[in-house]
């Protein structure tokens, strides 16, 4: 199945921070995160291991609970170029595969 | 780098017309992936080959579509005959190790079955 995000939609103003979740049915190996712009292709953000690791990227950071088997994205201080749509992407093993699955996507747009 | 490449970047065909889409990865990728995109479903998996090996081909929607990687440089994605609902932005993308490395897509290719 394909991991949940929430909210499906947010409009910031620039300055504003958010906060997206990616929640999953499956135990997770890890985690991606990857924003892509219209007309694009995904580009990818992050990664998070097991551990309950945090990361972050300038201002933007994710944590990832493994016994929840969810993660969030937390954007601080948006800027216009933040503006895009974020997908969270898990990864599951089956034997010694991986396989990621990506989730339903939360667009973000970050107004003046 | 060049990143990955894929070809053509649009595709325009009638029903009922074979499509064969080309993806060149990475170099020293092991792992390459074929995603579908659509405003109903998103980011569909397809298929995803691990040293030009199918591990696993669940995301593929049904015979008409099929893949293959004869080699570490070029992989397709063939759909014979094609149908309107197939219309979407197929990706490919590779990473180095799987679920612990990042991916990195192609720019895609538009499909449009008339």
């Amino acid at each position: 199945q394909q991991p949940v995000q929430s909210p499906q939609a947010v409009i910031l103003r620039e300055g504003e921070d958010a906060v997206i979740n990616c929640s999953s049915s499956k135990a997770l190996y890890s985690v991606h995160w990857y924003r892509q712009k219209h007309g694009e292709a995904p580009v990818f953000l992050m990664i998070l291991l097991k551990g309950g690791e945090q990361k972050g990227h300038e201002k933007i950071s994710a944590s990832f609970n493994e016994k929840k088997q969810q993660s969030s994205l937390y954007l601080t201080a948006s800027q216009l170029s933040y503006s895009g749509t974020y997908f969270c992407g898990t990864v599951t093993m089956t034997g010694t595969a991986s396989k990621l699955t990506f989730g339903t996507g939360t667009r973000l747009q970050v107004t003046l | 780098d060049a990143g990955v490449i894929q070809s053509p970047r649009h595709e325009v065909t009638e029903m009922g017309q074979e499509v064969t889409l080309r993806c060149k990865p990475i170099s020293g990728h092991d792992y390459l992936f074929w995603y579908r995109q659509t405003m109903m479903r998103g980011l569909e998996l397809l298929i995803y080959f691990n040293n030009n090996v199918p591990i696993d081909d669940s995301g593929m929607p049904e015979d008409r579509f099929s893949a293959k990687m004869p080699n570490a440089s070029f992989s397709t994605l063939k759909i014979q005959p094609s149908e309107p609902r197939d219309s979407a932005v197929y990706f490919c993308a590779s990473s180095l190790t799987g679920g612990n490395s990042p991916l990195h897509f192609g720019n895609g290719t538009r499909l449009t079955v008339t």
